[in-house]
């Protein structure tokens, strides 16, 4: 069973300033066709979630360009160039192994506003 | 476009099952569909996945045995029963829709239903 873990839990950030959200997976997420079916969620209370990046660094339609994905194998990385208010909420990545289909989160980081 | 809406709250006793409904609405029948939990303060729990063209369910290892998921096409309606229940079980139920094949995430999710098991 792959393990997805999250750093930081916590990140109070400054409206405008950087933001970074680290996710390690405990084996590599590379499929067999070429592609890291790693994506990134977010959640505002009372909501469900919604996906912003697919397939490691694909961002959705209508998702902000400030957010960004990268990384490999299992070092993930979600960045958000300057925060805005409506981004407070909690990040989720989470990944697809490869077969039998099995998906697992990450455990989650709360990015609230200074 | 795909909206998936959610039956309602339920409150069971332990011991007992639930089934919740997820009915999507839209362009297509999404391609496949997920079954997500949120206990009280806590993450996400996949619980397993229906491709609603084979009719084939896969579940997470913690619910094997315990949980059953199905669709009825013909009424664009997915299906998530969870057996035995116990406190643990008391969560918001999440439906969630990878439009087509090969997304492998969530295009898509319904309102979220509350579950709560209580004697």
């Amino acid at each position: 069973e792959i393990v997805m873990t999250q750093t930081p839990h916590s990140l109070p950030v400054t409206v405008g300033q950087p933001a970074s959200i680290s996710c390690r997976s405990s084996q590599s997420l590379a499929h067999s066709d070429g592609n890291t079916y790693l994506s990134w969620l977010q959640q505002r209370p009372g909501q469900p979630p919604r996906v912003l990046i697919y397939k490691t660094s694909n961002r959705v339609s209508g998702v902000p360009d400030r957010f960004s994905g990268s990384g490999a194998g299992t070092d993930f990385t979600l960045e958000i160039s300057r925060v805005d208010p409506e981004d407070a909420g909690i990040y989720y990545c989470m990944q697809v192994t490869q077969f039998p289909h099995v998906y697992t989160f990450g455990q989650g980081t709360k990015l609230e506003i200074k | 476009q795909v909206q998936l809406v959610q039956s309602g709250a339920e409150v069971k006793k332990p011991g007992s099952s639930v089934k919740v409904s997820c009915k999507a609405s839209g362009d297509t029948f999404p391609y496949a569909i997920s079954w997500v939990r949120q206990a009280p303060g806590q993450g996400l729990e996949w619980m397993g996945r229906l491709i609603s063209v084979f009719g084939l369910p896969n579940y997470a290892q913690n619910f094997q045995g315990r949980v059953t998921i199905t669709a009825d096409k013909s009424t664009s309606t997915a299906y998530m029963e969870l057996y035995s229940l116990t406190f643990e079980d008391t969560a918001v139920y999440y439906c969630a829709a990878e439009k087509d094949y090969g997304h492998f995430y969530f295009d898509f999710w319904g309102q979220g239903t509350l579950v709560t098991v209580s004697s």
